[in-house]
C-alpha cells in the first residue's frame, strides 16, 4: 500500500526541540523528493522543506531557516525535520508528501500529518 | 518569494454549474527551458491532507475527474469544474514550484449554493 505515515508530533514549549518522522512504504523512496508542508490550525498551506531525491539539495522556507532541518534515511525509507528553537508560531499539522516523478516539485501523495503544539 | 493571490475567498456555486478559481503570481513562473509552468492545484476536503489535481498548469493528475481543468500562462492562472458535485465541497489551493521557497495562495473555498 502506497502511503505516508508521519509521527514525532506532541506539545512542546518554545524554544524546545522536536523531531518529525515520515515513514514511506509502497513505492522506490530513493526516487522521489519529498516535502514538508505545514497547516496552522484554520490557516492555509505553507511549505517548509524539500529535499531532493539523493539528498543532495535541501531548500527550507525563510520562516524555518536556520531552524529546522530536513534529512532522510533511504535506508528505512524515512524522512526527518529536525525542528530546533521552536516559537508559537511554529504551532501547525506537518504533513510529509512524496515530490513527483517529473519534478520534485509537486506533492503528489501527502500523509495524514501529525500536529505539533508549542506552547508554554 | 513568490506571492500567490487567488480570488475569490470564497464561492458558492449551484451543483451542476460552473466554478472557477483564480490565482496570480508575483511574477512569472513560466520556465523557458521546457515551455511548462511550474503551477500546481491542490483540493482538501475538510479534516483530511491535500490532494493534488492538477500540475505544470494543466496536467490533470492520474485518477482525477476530467471536470477538473487548469489553465493559463505567466502569472494568470484559472482552475475550472465544469459541472460542480456535492463531492467538490473543499478548499482549493495554488501552489508554485518555480522558485524556492515554494509558495501557496491562500485558498478557495467552494460551497453548494
Amino acid at each position: 500500500q502506497v502511503q505516508l505515515v508521519e509521527s514525532g508530533g506532541g506539545v512542546v514549549q518554545p524554544g524546545r526541540s522536536l523531531r518529525l518522522s515520515c515513514a514511506a512504504s509502497g513505492f522506490i523512496f530513493t526516487t522521489y523528493g519529498m516535502h514538508w508542508v505545514r497547516q496552522s490550525p484554520g490557516k492555509g498551506l505553507e511549505w517548509v522543506a524539500v529535499i531532493w531525491y539523493d539528498g543532495s539539495e535541501k531548500y527550507y522556507a525563510d520562516s524555518v531557516k536556520g531552524r529546522f532541518t530536513i534529512s532522510r534515511d533511504d535506508s528505512k525509507s524515512t524522512l526527518y525535520l529536525q525542528m530546533n528553537s521552536l516559537r508559537v508560531e511554529d504551532t501547525a499539522i506537518y504533513y510529509c508528501a512524496r515530490g513527483g516523478s517529473e519534478t520534485h516539485g509537486i506533492c503528489s501523495l501527502w500523509g495524514q500529518g501529525t500536529l505539533v503544539t508549542v506552547s508554554s | 518569494d513568490t506571492v500567490m493571490t487567488q480570488s475569490p475567498d470564497s464561492l458558492a456555486v449551484s451543483l451542476g454549474e460552473r466554478a472557477t478559481i483564480n490565482c496570480k503570481s508575483s511574477q512569472s513562473v513560466l520556465y523557458s527551458s521546457n515551455n511548462k509552468n511550474a503551477l500546481s492545484w491542490y483540493q482538501q476536503k475538510p479534516g483530511q491532507p491535500p490532494k493534488l489535481l492538477i500540475y505544470w498548469a494543466s496536467t490533470r493528475e492520474s485518477g482525477v475527474p476530467d471536470r477538473f481543468s487548469g489553465s493559463g500562462s505567466g502569472t494568470d492562472f484559472t482552475l475550472t469544474i465544469s459541472s460542480l458535485q456535492a463531492e467538490d465541497v473543499a478548499i482549493y489551493y495554488c501552489h508554485q514550484y518555480y522558485t524556492t521557497p515554494w509558495t501557496f495562495g491562500q485558498g478557495t473555498k467552494v460551497e453548494i449554493k
